[in-house]
């Protein structure tokens, strides 16, 4: 079974500090990871994809297989990344995604 | 270019009905994948549609059904509603690595 563990329900910073969005999975095969943004009354929206290996909105995601895990980061938050970010799980090669429980991010000013 | 268009946006039901939910993707797009959020269970995965056939399946009762059309254009259907099945229901449309989410049907059973 696949699981997808964000021990952060709530990650307050202030703006210009560093964030990182912890994603840890437990997945035997070959996963796909995706890290999701959903920002106040927005729809959800796909923020990267590992396979991609892109750079979105200053935010980086590598996937470490040793330690099973595939942390979100940013060097400097921005007000504007206040938002509920999820991080999922496929199997490689299909789309059946297990999601986790979502860590809500606050940048103060 | 249309975004994600999903109806309706808001329904009530009772419980024992049945309802249909539509999607209608993003032009060129034959991917089209449905999840059910919650407060209680989160996001999860329900089903997706390629080229209208279910690709894959989420791991949901028998009462949650979909299919897709050949526009593209998908429905899901759930029957015999449970006051558990209250949720707001998301549908995304994809093609290659790009993916786009619908602003989702809230559903309320009573």
């Amino acid at each position: 079974a696949q699981r997808v563990t964000q021990p952060e329900k709530l990650l307050s910073v202030f703006k210009g500090a560093p964030v990182e969005l912890k994603c840890n999975y437990s997945y035997s095969g070959s996963p796909e990871l995706f890290w999701y943004v959903q920002y106040s009354r927005q729809r959800l929206q796909l923020l990267l994809r590992h396979i991609s290996r892109e750079s979105i909105k200053g935010f980086t995601a590598d996937l470490n297989k040793g330690e099973t895990s595939f942390h979100l980061k940013k060097p400097f938050a921005q007000e504007e990344d206040s938002a509920m970010y999820y991080c999922a799980l496929t199997p490689g090669g299909s789309y059946i995604p297990t999601f986790g429980r979502g860590t809500s991010l606050i940048v103060h000013p | 270019k249309a975004g994600v268009t999903q109806t309706p946006r808001y329904l009530i039901k009772t419980r024992g009905q049945q309802v249909t939910l539509s999607c209608s993707p993003i032009s060129g797009h034959r991917s089209v994948s449905w999840y059910q959020q919650t407060p209680g269970q989160g996001l999860q995965f329900l089903f997706e549609y390629f080229s209208e056939t279910q690709r894959n399946k989420g791991n949901f009762p028998g009462r949650f059904s979909g299919r897709q059309f050949s526009n593209s254009r998908s429905e899901m259907n759930v029957s015999t509603l449970e006051l558990g099945d209250s949720a707001l229901y998301l549908c995304a449309s994809s093609e290659g690595l790009h993916q786009y989410f619908g602003a989702g049907t809230r559903l309320s059973v009573l």
